[in-house]
């Protein structure tokens, strides 16, 4: 069985700042991959990034990069020069490459950009 | 091109009753997935089809059943609510052939709350 744990309910940050969400999964799979979610509050999740187990390179998109530290089992969202409109839930989510492709969610992290 | 759309977008139900809800997926899509998220929690992962057929299935009770349609479209099925039903259900599509790099693309969700 596949499980993601984000230990922090909410996050606060001021606007133009960095902010590290945190992110440890567990799998005995060798193939997976690993997703962040926003959540805004009309519900919609929202995809943000992707790393793949086997990817020797962290992932990057825009201003969104993924601290992926495959031995420690982390996957930490670092989020750059942040924005008001960044405010929202955030998942990590989890797929592995046999059987139930579904994806496993954590518990989630609200992070709120303060101006 | 359109996202994945889901109606209706809130729901009251009493206890006991039964409920139906749609899901149309991303032009170019043919899996549909389906996430149950109770207020404060992670999506939970309801089920799962492809080819009019339900492929994959999360710890859900009978309750909870499904269809697709020629068209890829989805409807979920919940009976004898309970008052733990109350949640925002998630629909999500994705294409069955490619890899677990594909992030599955989520609609806005319909709210449910059981009276």
């Amino acid at each position: 069985a596949q499980k993601i744990t984000q230990t922090q309910p909410g996050m606060f940050v001021q606007e133009k700042e960095a902010v590290t969400l945190d992110c440890t999964y567990d799998t005995s799979d060798p193939s997976y991959g690993l997703f962040w979610y926003k959540q805004p509050s009309s519900g919609e999740m929202i995809f943000l990034i992707y790393q793949g187990s086997y990817d020797q390179q962290n992932a990057t998109e825009g201003r969104y990069s993924l601290n992926f530290q495959k031995a420690r089992k982390s996957a930490n969202l670092v989020i750059s020069a942040s924005q008001l409109g960044d405010s929202a839930m955030y998942f990590c989510a989890m797929k592995v490459d046999t059987g139930r492709r579904a994806l496993t969610f954590g518990s989630g992290t609200r992070l709120q950009v303060q101006p | 091109d359109a996202g994945v759309t889901q109606s209706p977008t809130h729901l009251i139900k009493t206890r006991g009753q039964q409920v139906t809800l749609r899901c149309s997926p991303k032009s170019g899509h043919d899996t549909v997935s389906w996430y149950q998220q109770a207020l404060g929690q992670g999506p939970q992962f309801i089920f799962q089809y492809y080819e009019e057929e339900e492929r994959q299935r999360g710890n859900f009770p009978d309750r909870f059943s499904g269809h697709q349609f020629p068209n890829y479209s989805s409807e979920l099925n919940v009976n004898a609510l309970l008052l733990g039903d109350s949640a925002l259900y998630l629909c999500a599509s994705s294409l069955s052939l490619t890899g677990i790099h594909q992030p599955q693309h989520f609609g806005d969700g319909t709210r449910l709350s059981i009276l």
